[in-house]
Formats: C-alpha cells, sequence, structure tokens
C-alpha cells in the first residue's frame, strides 16, 4: 500500500528566505502526488499535483515541487516566503482510479518569522 | 463556481448519539469522498461515492456510514458516537474520472462531550 512520510513536523523560516518541505513517498508504480495547504479551520487547497511528464511542476501561489524518482522524493518548494505562507502543508499521494485512495502525510506546520 | 460546502460547520453531541454531516459537490463533480481529520491520526480516508455507489472504503469501523443522493450531494452518518470521534470531518469531490485532483470543503468540526 502507499504511504507519505513528511520528516519535519515543525519548520520555521524568515520572511523573504526560501523554503523546501521534504516528502517521501512508498508506493510500487509511478504515483500521483499532490501538495496540499490547510490555513487554521479550513479545508485543504490543492497547490500542485504531478501525473507524469515534466518533473518539475509549477503551483498556485508560487510554489513549485519537484518528482524524483530515485529517491522516491516530491519535495515542495518556494524561492521567497510571504508572512501569508504560514499554514500547514501537507503531501499526499494517490493511488488507484479517480486517486480515491489518497494517503496523506502527517503535514508539516510552516511558521513565518518576521 | 461555488465550491465544496459542508454543513454544518461545528456540531455538538454527547457519547451515544449519532450524527449526519452533509456535503454539496462542486457543480458537476460526481465523486465524492470523505476524511476524518484528528491530531493523533492526522488525515484518514472514510470512504468515496461515485453516482451514488460507495466505490472504496477505508478502514473505519461500521458505525461511519455514508450515501450520495441522485444529485451527488453526499452524507456521512456516525452512529453511537464516541469521544475518540471529535474530529475536523472534510469532504472532497472531484470528477470522478482518473487524473482528476480532489477539491476540499472546510470541514465539519464534530466534538463529542
Amino acid at each position: 500500500a502507499q504511504s507519505v512520510t513528511q520528516p519535519d513536523i515543525h519548520i520555521t523560516v524568515s520572511e523573504g528566505a526560501s523554503l523546501e518541505l521534504r516528502c517521501n513517498y512508498s508506493y510500487g508504480a509511478t504515483p500521483y502526488l499532490f501538495w496540499y495547504v490547510q490555513s487554521p479551520g479550513q479545508g485543504l487547497q490543492l497547490l500542485l499535483k504531478y501525473f507524469s511528464g515534466d518533473t518539475l511542476v509549477q503551483g498556485i501561489k508560487g510554489f513549485e515541487a519537484e518528482f524524483k524518482r530515485s529517491q522516491s522524493s516530491f519535495n515542495l518548494r518556494k524561492p521567497s516566503v510571504h508572512w501569508s505562507d504560514a499554514a500547514e502543508y501537507f503531501c499526499a499521494v494517490g493511488a488507484g482510479y479517480n486517486n480515491n485512495d489518497m494517503r496523506f502525510g502527517a503535514g508539516t506546520r510552516l511558521t513565518v518569522k518576521p | 463556481k461555488a465550491g465544496v460546502t459542508q454543513t454544518p460547520r461545528y456540531l455538538i453531541k454527547t457519547r451515544g448519539q449519532q450524527v449526519t454531516l452533509s456535503c454539496s459537490p462542486i457543480s458537476g463533480h460526481r465523486s465524492v469522498s470523505w476524511y476524518q481529520q484528528t491530531p493523533g491520526q492526522g488525515l484518514q480516508f472514510l470512504f468515496e461515492y461515485f453516482s451514488e455507489t460507495q466505490r472504496n472504503k477505508g478502514n473505519f469501523p461500521g458505525r461511519f456510514s455514508g450515501r450520495q443522493f441522485s444529485n451527488s450531494r453526499s452524507e456521512m452518518n456516525v452512529s453511537t458516537l464516541e469521544l475518540g470521534d471529535s474530529a475536523l470531518y472534510l469532504c472532497a469531490s472531484s470528477l470522478g474520472q482518473n487524473n482528476q485532483p480532489q477539491h476540499f470543503g472546510d470541514g465539519t468540526r464534530l466534538s463529542i462531550l
């Protein structure tokens, strides 16, 4: 079965600094990979997704992620963090038809220092 | 285009009661999935409905059930509530075809006293 590991529970960065959130997955076939963001009291918003093709995918809000099959990783990056990026970030892997059997990582909480 | 709507946003129940949560998907979406989110267990998949049929099911007891109506709206029911059922319940909808991402509602916060 597929699984996702987000090694960092909490990350703090200064506003304007670069950001990288780590995600490792376990899945036998080519995975469908997603990054979602959740603000307090709200649902999850899709940042970006990878299904196939170019391994560097661009998302909303200036985020990008790179799929590395050899490392089973799908790390999320942003060159310059804004205070509004403070939230919880979830990596997810989907399998099967419609990706409905999605497995989420435990999440990484991002704090942005002024 | 309206997003996924979940009602109610907040709910307080006592142990032993039952509860029904509602989810209205994005117009045109035929697939609705339900998730439970808790600080201890994170996000866990409950089940998914497509065209009024349960297509996939997670590892939850039979007290958790759901259904989907012909207009794709979905309800989730939890019977004989336990303290551990306190959680944020999230609903997500998608077109139901391969490679389509899920879009989440803001959730229903269920508290069990």
